[in-house]
């Protein structure tokens, strides 16, 4: 199975600034990486697929990059409503797997 | 809309057997995969399963932890998913969510999420 590693496992930052997530896979993954948002209480929250594309509706302070095994999850500016605890996943083969969350907590 | 509602979770002994449902809405189910992941209290996201739409032979594949004790099947008719689970244990409590799969260039993706339907193991 592939591995799937986020760093950090949480994070407090205030509400302006610029904050960046890593996801780490096991194994090359190529692009096949998905980013989700969870509120407490809430489903996920498809952001991003494919490492870079931004899912509609999501705002454009959310940017993926990254390919083989590396990848980012950036949020430009922070806002209020983006105080919750964040996921990769692979799609690259199955057992499909999901980093173990970042929460992103207010400072 | 697109929506997807899960419904069956509640209260089992451990050994014994539960079937959720997920119906879909607002788009055409058979051609698209339906997942299922659950949510251990406090804890992370964990894939158990999907069923592939009709499209792609409807086949279905399951993560190590559940294989052998659950299945996932789909009725078109009905627009709906199954997940029925047998031999329950303490570890499967947890919310269970289903979600609608995408296969697109850049990969296969979870882009609608139903709201979960809470499942406890306990004697």
């Amino acid at each position: 199975d592939i591995q799937m590693t986020q760093s950090p496992s949480s994070l407090s930052a205030s509400v302006g600034d610029r904050v960046t997530i890593t996801c780490r896979a096991s194994q090359s993954i190529a692009n096949y990486l998905n980013w989700y948002q969870q509120k407490p209480g809430k489903a996920p929250k498809l952001l991003i697929y494919g490492a870079s594309s931004l899912q509609g509706g999501v705002p454009s302070r959310f940017s993926g990059t990254g390919s083989g095994t590396d990848f980012t999850l950036t949020f430009s500016s922070l806002q209020p409503e983006d105080f919750a605890t964040y996921y990769c996943q692979q799609s690259f083969s199955t057992p499909w797997t999901f980093g173990q969350g970042t929460k992103v907590e207010i400072k | 809309e697109v929506q997807l509602v899960e419904s069956g979770g509640g209260l089992v002994q451990p050994g014994r057997s539960l079937r959720l449902s997920c119906i879909g809405s607002g788009f055409t189910f058979g051609d698209y995969a339906l997942n299922w992941v659950r949510q251990a209290p406090g804890k992370g996201l964990e894939w158990v399963g999907f069923i592939r739409g009709k499209p792609y032979g409807g086949t279905t594949e399951y993560a190590a932890s559940v294989k052998g004790r659950v299945t996932i099947s789909r009725d078109e008719s009905k627009s709906i998913a199954y997940l029925q689970m047998n031999s329950l244990k303490i570890e499967d409590s947890g919310v269970y969510f289903c979600t609608r799969g995408r296969v697109i260039l850049q990969g296969p993706y979870m882009d609608v999420w139903g709201k979960g339907t809470t499942v406890t193991v306990s004697s």
